[in-house]
């Protein structure tokens, strides 16, 4: 069945540096992938839409130059946090539509980002 | 806009009881309605879906129907074990809105005591 990947499980690292997520479709090719951010306790938070060979698409009040979303191939997609702070500290989860789906979407394992 | 609304949690049940979560939706459109369950320190799974009116999804004992005439999509269990413990999170895709999107509930925790 469809898998969706992501790496790092858990990161953690120092305030003002940066850190690399990637979210990779094992058994399929994605043109579109998803990025979600979720506060313990809380619901996901769609943080942007990943279009591979264009430009990501971020929602409202995201900061793109924070988070640098590159959509590599039709198989990865990477979240960069930019100059992290402590509360950039989160779940991210990313994922990812196989084609001719239906609407359902595959949702990677997630990484635990801790900014200290 | 669209939205998912779902009971709030924690939802704490002995083993076996019968277990309901209840979700509505708005959508402007024609939306799928999606169960998925996030174990502990896990992403999200898809735990069953339904893609249009009086639709019943099932996986794993679980149940949903999908009632376009109150809108809701609630999730049943007739006995829920340990395992079932979890957070649960009711969600909609309206495909009259071609981004794929889906649109979260908050999620409702399930405790499940032996």
């Amino acid at each position: 069945g469809a898998v969706v990947s992501q790496h790092p499980s858990r990161v953690i690292c120092k305030s003002g540096t940066s850190v690399k997520i990637e979210c990779r479709s094992l058994d399929f090719q994605a043109t579109t992938m998803f990025w979600y951010r979720q506060f313990p306790k809380q619901s996901l938070m769609l943080m942007a839409t990943s279009n591979e060979g264009s430009k990501a698409t971020y929602e409202q009040g995201v900061e793109k130059d924070k988070f640098l979303i590159n959509h590599a191939s039709l198989t990865l997609s990477t979240l960069t946090v930019t100059s992290a702070h402590p509360e950039d500290s989160s779940f991210y989860i990313c994922s990812a539509s196989p084609p001719r789906s239906q609407d359902e979407q595959y949702f990677g394992p997630g990484t635990r980002l801790t900014v200290t | 806009g669209d939205s998912v609304t779902q009971m709030e949690g924690p939802v704490t049940l002995s083993e076996e009881a019968f277990l309901t979560i209840n979700c509505t939706y708005t959508a402007t459109g024609y939306p799928s309605l999606f169960w998925y369950v996030q174990y502990p320190g896990e992403g999200l799974q898809l735990l069953l879906k339904a893609t249009k009116a009086d639709d019943k999804g099932s996986n794993k004992g679980f149940e949903a129907t999908y009632r376009k005439e109150t809108t809701s999509f609630h999730l049943e269990k007739g006995s829920v074990q340990v395992s079932d413990s979890a957070v649960y999170f009711c969600a909609l895709s309206d495909r009259m809105n071609r981004d794929d999107k889906i649109i979260f509930g908050k999620g409702t925790r399930l405790h499940i005591l032996p």
